[in-house]
């Protein structure tokens, strides 16, 4: 079965600052990769998706992530974070074939002032 | 445009007693999920559904029963709630086959049983 680790619980970054959360996948194929956005008290929001080709995919709000088959990752970076970005952010897997999205532990990140 | 649409947003309950949680998606999708979100463990599937008339368990469906009888409603269930069943609740829909273009969330349910 297909699964999703996000390491990092928590992370604090100043605003301004570049983030990087990582996601790691373990599945036999290349699957569908996603992330999710979860506001306080919101229900969740896609960020961006990748299914093939460009390895580089942006999404939303500034968010880009890249897909790393070598390392079976699809980490979440942006250049320039903003007070506004603090939320849980979440990976998911789509098996190619299936029909339900797996979701890692969650990100939670706080930006500093 | 409202997507999908959770009822109710909150709700108390006393252990053992039983209740509904209704989802509506207006999007005229087949497939309808429901995950319960707990601290540290991200979403977790409980039931889902392929399409009117069809459910099926998903990772965590022990407590909770579901049904599709019409295809833009998704019920979940509970008929004698447990503290370990506090949480939030939260329904998805997407396109049958288009499951790789990502799910629409509702808002959720938050459930506290006491």
């Amino acid at each position: 079965a297909q699964s999703v680790t996000q390491p990092d619980i928590h992370i604090t970054v100043s605003e301004g600052a570049s983030l990087e959360l990582r996601c790691n996948y373990s599945y036999g194929a290349t699957p569908y990769l996603f992330w999710y956005v979860q506001s306080p008290g919101q229900g969740l929001q896609l960020l961006l998706k990748y299914f093939s080709g460009d390895t580089l995919v942006q999404g939303i709000k500034g968010f880009e992530a890249e897909f790393k088959r070598s390392q079976s990752s699809f980490n979440l970076r942006k250049p320039s974070v903003h007070w506004s970005d603090a939320a849980e952010y979440f990976c998911a897997v789509f098996p190619g074939g299936g029909n339900k999205l797996t979701f890692g532990t969650g990100t939670q990140l706080k930006v500093e002032l | 445009n409202a997507g999908v649409t959770q009822t109710p947003k909150f709700r108390v309950l006393k252990t053992g007693q039983s209740m509904t949680l209704l989802c509506a998606q207006d999007m005229n999708h087949e497939y309808m999920y429901w995950y319960r979100q707990d601290p540290g463990m991200g979403l977790r599937l409980i039931h889902y559904s392929v399409g009117e008339g069809t459910t099926a368990k998903g990772e965590v469906p022990d407590g909770y029963n579901v049904s599709r009888l019409k295809k833009q409603n998704f019920l979940l269930g509970l008929e004698s709630a447990a503290p370990s069943q506090t949480s939030v609740y939260f329904c998805a829909s997407s396109s049958a086959g288009q499951g790789n273009y990502g799910y629409t969330f509702g808002s959720g349910t938050r459930l506290t049983v006491v």
